[in-house]
């Protein structure tokens, strides 16, 4: 079974500052993907950003990038420039690849507070 | 942009009573999800649907939860006798060919449902 662990239960950042969100998980699979949603007040689930474990370059996405360290199994979410509207709570997910259900494991997430 | 919906937003019911509820996956997908999130806690996985049956499911959904695809477009989550602890956000994903996007590997979550249940 696969874990995913968010170290950081909140953070906080000052607008137009850059700040990064720690995520680990643990697996036994090679071929997988994880992800990076957003839950803002309205509880509605979005996707940040996506990375294939395959790839070795990090995805980016706008204000939003990754750091993927495959073989420490580190997967870490920077935004740059805050925003006031990236307030929110963000979950690191993990998606085994080739598989019939695919479901997301989810980490416990981290409250985002950006500050004006 | 196509989006994942769910009906009703907001769903209070009596514990022991049935509740059905439903979504309406983005059109030409064809993988289906549920999950919930009880308040203050992770989102956890409930069940897999594809070509008309469960792929996989999670030791949550039990004999209490159903899930079914009545017709082309909606997807419904019934829990036969509500407790007290299915109070949570439910929220139905989907998955498959998105226009703009290059990968049918990522999951589009809906607006979810938060069924209170007293």
């Amino acid at each position: 079974a696969q874990t995913v662990t968010q170290s950081q239960p909140e953070m906080s950042v000052q607008e137009a500052e850059t700040v990064t969100l720690s995520c680990t998980y643990d697996t036994s699979e090679n071929n997988y993907y994880l992800f990076w949603y957003k839950q803002p007040p309205s509880r509605q689930m979005i996707l940040v950003i996506r990375q294939e474990a395959y790839k070795q370059q990090n995805a980016t996405e706008n204000r939003f990038s990754v750091n993927f360290q495959k073989a420490a199994k580190s997967f870490s979410l920077k935004i740059s420039d805050s925003q006031l509207g990236d307030t929110a709570m963000y979950f690191c997910a993990f998606m085994k690849r080739n598989n019939a259900g695919n479901m997301l494991t989810f980490g416990g997430g981290t409250r985002l507070m950006v500050k004006p | 942009e196509p989006e994942v919906t769910q009906t009703p937003s907001h769903q209070v019911t009596q514990m022991g009573q049935e509740v059905i509820l439903r979504c309406v996956p983005i059109s030409n997908h064809l993988y289906f999800y549920w999950y919930r999130q009880i308040l203050g806690q992770k989102v956890e996985f409930l069940v897999s649907f594809y070509n008309n049956e469960i792929s996989e499911k999670s030791e949550i959904f039990d004999d209490q939860f159903s899930v079914e695809r009545p017709d082309g477009s909606n997807f419904t989550l019934k829990i036969r006798s509500t407790k007290l602890e299915d109070s949570a956000m439910y929220f139905c994903a989907s998955r498959g060919w998105t226009s703009g996007s290059a990968s049918t590997d990522t999951q589009y979550f809906g607006p979810g449902t938060r069924l209170t249940v007293l």
